[in-house]
């Protein structure tokens, strides 16, 4: 069955320093994988997507992601936070496999300290 | 309009009363998608338009949920019958493209059900 797994709920950081979120997936077929992030009473932003190509994807706010699919993993970084970067972060993967829908991770909260 | 929209933001109900949550998407969007997301977890598919047909509507909990999307534009999800375990937020993203791409989440509706 396809499935992201996000194993960190809780990040906490020092502004400044740098930033890896971590996401796995599970899914048959190549993948087309996506990271958002929610700030709070916000809805969901993109901040990169992967369809094929370059495995490294740069996306806004200073975030990159690198897909290896040799390790089925699409983790999200940072090489400097921001305190405005304190939010939630979550992984998606796209399906194809007959109608197009998303799954998406159960989420990394962010905290960075001052 | 300038996003997505979703009305109401807050809606508390007692349980076995119906509840209809508004998403009035991005004009011109193709497809649309619901979303169910309860505390401390990732958004949950439920189903999505491609304008107003509906090729998936398999991550609806029961029958006693139905959306609908009648003109290709706003949509609208239909709780009927409330229980407690439906409270959760719900989440509305509408996308450019008929396939998979960057979707734009509205802010959700936050659903009690005492």
């Amino acid at each position: 069955a396809q499935s992201v797994t996000q194993p960190d709920i809780h990040i906490t950081v020092s502004e400044g320093a740098s930033l890896e979120l971590r996401c796995n997936y599970s899914y048959g077929a190549t993948p087309y994988l996506f990271w958002y992030v929610q700030s709070p009473g916000q809805g969901l932003q993109l901040l990169l997507k992967y369809f094929s190509g370059d495995t490294l994807v740069q996306g806004i706010k200073g975030f990159e992601a690198e897909f290896k699919r040799s390790q089925s993993s699409f983790n999200l970084r940072k090489p400097s936070v921001h305190w405005s970067d304190a939010a939630e972060y979550f992984c998606a993967v796209g399906t194809t496999s007959g109608t197009y829908k998303y799954i998406f991770g159960t989420g990394t909260r962010l905290k960075v300290l001052a | 309009g300038a996003g997505v929209s979703q009305s109401p933001r807050y809606k508390v109900t007692k349980r076995g009363q119906d509840v209809t949550l508004r998403c009035d998407p991005i004009s011109s969007h193709a497809t649309l998608y619901w979303y169910q997301q309860a505390l401390g977890q990732g958004p949950e598919f439920l189903t999505y338009f491609n304008y107003e047909a509906q090729p998936d509507k398999s991550g609806l909990p029961s029958d006693r949920f139905s959306a609908e999307r009648p003109e290709g534009s706003i949509s609208t999800l239909t709780i009927q019958r409330t229980e407690q375990r439906d409270s959760a937020m719900y989440r509305c993203a509408s996308s450019p493209t008929a396939s998979l791409g960057e979707q734009y989440f509205g802010p959700g509706t936050r659903l009690t059900v005492t």
